[in-house]
């Protein structure tokens, strides 16, 4: 596609259920973020994937959190047993590697929210 | 670990005024990549504008301008013309060029919301 696109656009939940949020990066962008935003804060890393390199997982923040991608392309994100501090915007982004000014393209969020 | 520090949660500027936004780092790497983004209510994240750490010279792209001392680890954002478009949060971020698990993350710093006076 021309752009990052992420699905749901937004998503309402129970607390203790499970989500999964997905992302479709542009095509031929080898590496995928995931990055969480709290209401009025900056953003904070999850995870990132780099074409077969075993993803960079030290954003995750509790094992509630984890993270796929398939075949290098479509990723998701999921959250079990929900809570009410996971509700934020969860932001996906994607980019070349190879290039030095290469930029990061974001989608426009999914906002979570826990009840 | 690479940090990123917006020390302005808020400004405003009246329209076709001139204003800057500040943003230091903290980093022991000699070459980096630092950029701006804008977040509009829309939510989605815009490049505004990108610094290459060895260039001496700062960037431009039209209205937006940085003031990069690199010494100082400082890296501020200059718009000028002001314009009501430009209402968004602006987010400084730093990325490293550097090989190894987790370098090539894009470490953000908390963000500032810029209102545009008409």
């Amino acid at each position: 596609g021309a752009g990052v696109s992420q699905s749901p656009s937004n998503k309402v939940t129970e607390k203790g259920k499970d989500v999964e949020l997905r992302c479709d990066p542009i095509s031929g962008h080898t590496a995928l973020y995931w990055y969480r935003q709290s209401l009025g804060q900056g953003l904070e890393f999850l995870i990132y994937f780099q074409g077969n390199s075993a993803p960079d997982k030290s954003g995750l923040p509790s094992d509630r959190f984890s993270a796929e991608r398939t075949g290098g392309s479509v990723s998701t994100l999921t959250i079990q047993r929900t809570q009410q501090e996971d509700s934020a915007v969860y932001l996906c982004a994607s980019s070349l590697v190879y290039r030095r000014n290469t930029e990061a393209f974001f989608g426009q969020g999914t906002r979570l929210t826990v009840v | 670990a690479q940090t990123v520090t917006q020390s302005q949660p808020e400004m405003s500027v009246q329209e076709a005024e001139t204003v800057t936004l500040s943003c230091t780092y903290d980093t022991s790497e000699s070459d980096y990549y630092l950029f701006w983004y804008k977040q509009p209510p829309s939510r989605q994240m815009i490049l505004v504008i990108r610094q290459e750490a060895y260039k001496q010279q700062n960037a431009t792209e039209n209205r937006f301008s940085v003031n990069f001392q690199k010494a100082a680890k400082s890296f501020s954002l200059k718009i000028s013309d002001s314009q009501l478009g430009d209402a968004a949060m602006y987010f400084c971020a730093y990325r490293s060029l550097y090989s190894g698990a987790g370098s090539y993350q894009l470490t953000f710093g908390k963000g500032t919301k810029l209102s545009v006076i008409p």
